[in-house]
């Protein structure tokens, strides 16, 4: 069935590099996700690859996609603060009417 | 624009009662979407729905869940006979037609805790 799987924590120092990886198993989705969601708010869309894409960057953001091994991450440079929150990875159903969510990442900032 | 508009944020119902939760989406968005957060879990899809259809409701519980997103006024999630394991903060999400998923704008949810 269609599952996407993260690891639950990550914590860097300000500054540093975070990387979240994340693996999914419907190898149809057109596009993979990335949200952030900060306590007590919605999620809010970071950053989306599409399928046939190794790579997209966004500023602060990198994606990278391996879909042989239906791996993706996200890395966030100069990690700051107020990037504290919890990152989701998501892939399409097969239907493409919804998305699937994992479990979620906390990342964890210090100073 | 004011983007998704959830109300209320938080809801506390007694075991037995009845939850409606709304949804006002984005102007000019005519697809919502409805999704569950349990604690410490990731978001599940509930039920799709464009004004008067819906669309897919295969992450619907088979009892006591319904939708609505009628031609006039917000989609409406509502739960009658609340469990304690109904307790969780629901989300809804709004597209345009045409964008599909990569469109979606949440809101910040309601958090319903049944007592």
């Amino acid at each position: 069935g269609e599952d996407v799987e993260q690891s639950l924590f990550l914590s860097v120092r300000e500054g540093d590099s975070s990387v979240i990886n994340c693996t999914y198993t419907d190898s149809s989705s057109t596009y993979l996700y990335w949200y952030k969601q900060e306590p007590g708010a919605g999620l809010q869309l970071l950053t989306y690859i599409f399928s046939n894409m190794d790579m997209k960057q966004d500023q602060r953001l990198t994606v990278l996609l391996n879909k042989k091994d239906k791996h993706l991450s996200l890395r966030i440079a100069d990690t700051q603060t107020g990037d504290s929150a919890i990152y989701f990875c998501a892939e399409e159903n097969q239907a493409g009417t919804a998305l699937i969510f994992g479990k979620g990442t906390t990342l964890s900032v210090s100073s | 624009n004011a983007g998704v508009m959830q109300n209320p944020r938080h809801l506390v119902r007694r075991r037995g009662q009845e939850a409606r939760l709304r949804c006002s989406p984005m102007k000019g968005h005519s697809h919502v979407y409805w999704y569950r957060q349990l604690p410490e879990e990731g978001l599940k899809f509930m039920v799709y729905l464009q004004k008067e259809n819906i669309i897919d409701e295969s992450g619907m519980p088979k009892e006591r869940f319904s939708a609505e997103f009628p031609k006039e006024g917000p989609s409406i999630l509502r739960i009658q006979q609340v469990v304690r394991g109904d307790s969780a903060a629901y989300f809804c999400a709004s597209s345009q037609p045409g964008q599909g998923n990569y469109g979606y704008t949440f809101g910040s949810g309601t958090r319903l805790t049944v007592v």
